[in-house]
């Protein structure tokens, strides 16, 4: 049972437009989330978190939304560059038991940045 | 110049034979995770440790050994038991401290073949 599910696969972005990636969890345990960027045969790099006592996170061109009720996130990138196309991963924890537990995380969505 | 690094990028192996994946880290972080990676999916726990001499398993431990004897080290041992080795293997870590980001740090990754 998939507690983190990025239902898009892919997405196409021409650049310099906004690029919307989604997120949805069905844990309610769940109270920090982020957002990872991976290219291939290489380690995910952090790119932006947001603790559930927010609903919105910025930092830079990248912000993420939290929308508790709904348990869904989105990762909003503008403008979309061509350096952006890599898959990105949404992650979930529940950190506010002060454990070290493991992310939880969605299968990734591929970004392709068009020209 | 701090961070994790795993040795070697590409390890091949014959089945039925143990093998062991390297991670250090100089960060100074007390938490320590080894995730698997499968084509087309997310990120998988393996195994975690929050305090040298001590570790939990994760979502898929069956097959797998590991040791923290140091807090900078966190080797992951694939025993002949795993059924399926072949995969890309992720070592990451995390500072515990209060007050400090709760993202995980990821190293590059080892890409494991059983031949």
């Amino acid at each position: 049972d998939q507690q983190v599910k990025q239902n898009s696969p892919s997405l196409s972005v021409q650049e310099g437009r906004i690029s919307i990636l989604n997120c949805d969890y069905t844990n309610s345990m769940f109270d920090y989330f982020l957002w990872y960027k991976k290219y291939p045969a290489e380690g995910p790099t952090f790119l932006i978190s947001i603790s559930s006592i927010k609903d919105k996170n910025e930092d830079g061109r990248f912000t993420v939304f939290l929308n508790k009720s709904a348990k869904h996130l989105s990762l909003h990138i503008v403008p979309s560059q061509p350096g952006d196309s890599a898959v990105y991963f949404c992650a979930a924890s529940a950190y506010s038991g002060g454990g070290a537990d493991g992310l939880t995380f969605g299968k990734g969505t591929h970004l392709i940045i068009q020209p | 110049d701090g961070g994790i690094t795993q040795s070697p990028k590409y390890l091949f192996r014959k089945e039925g034979q143990n093998v062991t994946l390297s991670c250090e880290q100089n960060l100074n972080h007390d938490a320590m995770y080894w995730y698997r990676q499968d084509p087309g999916q997310g990120l998988r726990l393996i195994y975690y440790s929050q305090i040298v001499n001590d570790f939990q398993k994760g979502d898929i431990a069956e097959g797998y050994s590991v040791s923290r004897e140091k807090k900078e080290s966190f080797p992951l041992t694939v025993t002949s038991a795993q059924k399926n080795p072949t995969a890309f293997y992720l070592c990451a870590s995390r500072d515990l401290r209060r007050g400090a980001n709760n993202e995980q740090f990821f190293g590059p990754g080892t890409r494991l073949t059983v031949l």
